[in-house]
């Protein structure tokens, strides 16, 4: 497709349990990012990929997030034993590779809005 | 580091009156600052973005906004609202080179115009 796109659009799930979204970038982008936005908040960084790896994940809350992106393209953000804190809309953004050919512009999808029962 | 503060988490105007949304930055190296907005059900949309060309930055649908270093500010205007301006914006900032898409977002100004 044209822009980012990012399933589940919304993800019910039970305290505890296991979850995953994912993310398709724009075609041609390197760069992938995962935000995750609270309600009432702006968004906050969580992790960066260019290509396979994760070029910073300092965001990451704790060691119950994890992300990947395998192919250099699509990227899955993981959750385990979620917690009722975890809900908020996690936002996927790409672009081109920072510093070169891109002047910070992100390409964001229109998230998906996690709620933890 | 690298900080936003938006001053006012929501703003009304009447249509055809002057928009401002206040953004002060902290950046501890020279940054990029973006506006993005948001509209109901829908991402996040880059409205216009400085970085370290022309202080006065213009972007979509009428907006713009003026690069202030002496007051750490990067306010956004429009001259005139619009009704289909109603929407959430964000102003952000980065360090610019390989840290340029780990942006900092303020908490976001609410803009409700009035017919």
């Amino acid at each position: 497709g044209a822009g980012v796109s990012q399933t589940p659009s919304n993800k019910v799930t039970e305290k505890g349990k296991y979850v995953e979204l994912r993310c398709d970038p724009i075609s041609g982008h390197t760069a992938l990012y995962w935000y995750r936005q609270s309600l009432g908040q702006g968004p906050e960084f969580l992790i960066y990929f260019q290509g396979t790896g994760a070029a910073d994940d300092s965001g990451l809350p704790n060691d119950r997030f994890f992300a990947v992106r395998p192919e250099g393209s699509v990227s899955t953000l993981k959750i385990q034993r979620t917690e009722r804190g975890d809900s908020a809309v996690y936002l996927c953004a790409s672009s081109l590779q920072p510093g070169q050919t891109s002047t910070g512009e992100l390409f964001f999808g229109e998230g998906s809005r996690l709620t933890v029962l | 580091a690298q900080s936003v503060t938006q001053l006012g988490s929501h703003v009304s105007v009447s249509e055809g009156a002057l928009v401002l949304l206040r953004c002060n930055y902290s950046s501890s190296v020279p940054p990029y600052l973006f506006w993005y907005v948001q509209y109901p059900n829908q991402g996040l949309q880059l409205l216009l973005k400085y970085t370290s060309a022309a202080t006065l930055v213009k972007g979509i649908n009428g907006f713009e906004a003026e690069f202030k270093k002496s007051e750490t500010s990067f306010h956004l205007t429009k001259p005139s609202a619009h009704m289909s301006d109603a929407a959430e914006y964000f102003c952000a900032v980065s360090g610019g080179g390989s840290t340029l898409g780990r942006l900092y977002f303020g908490r976001g100004t609410q803009l409700t115009v009035w017919p």
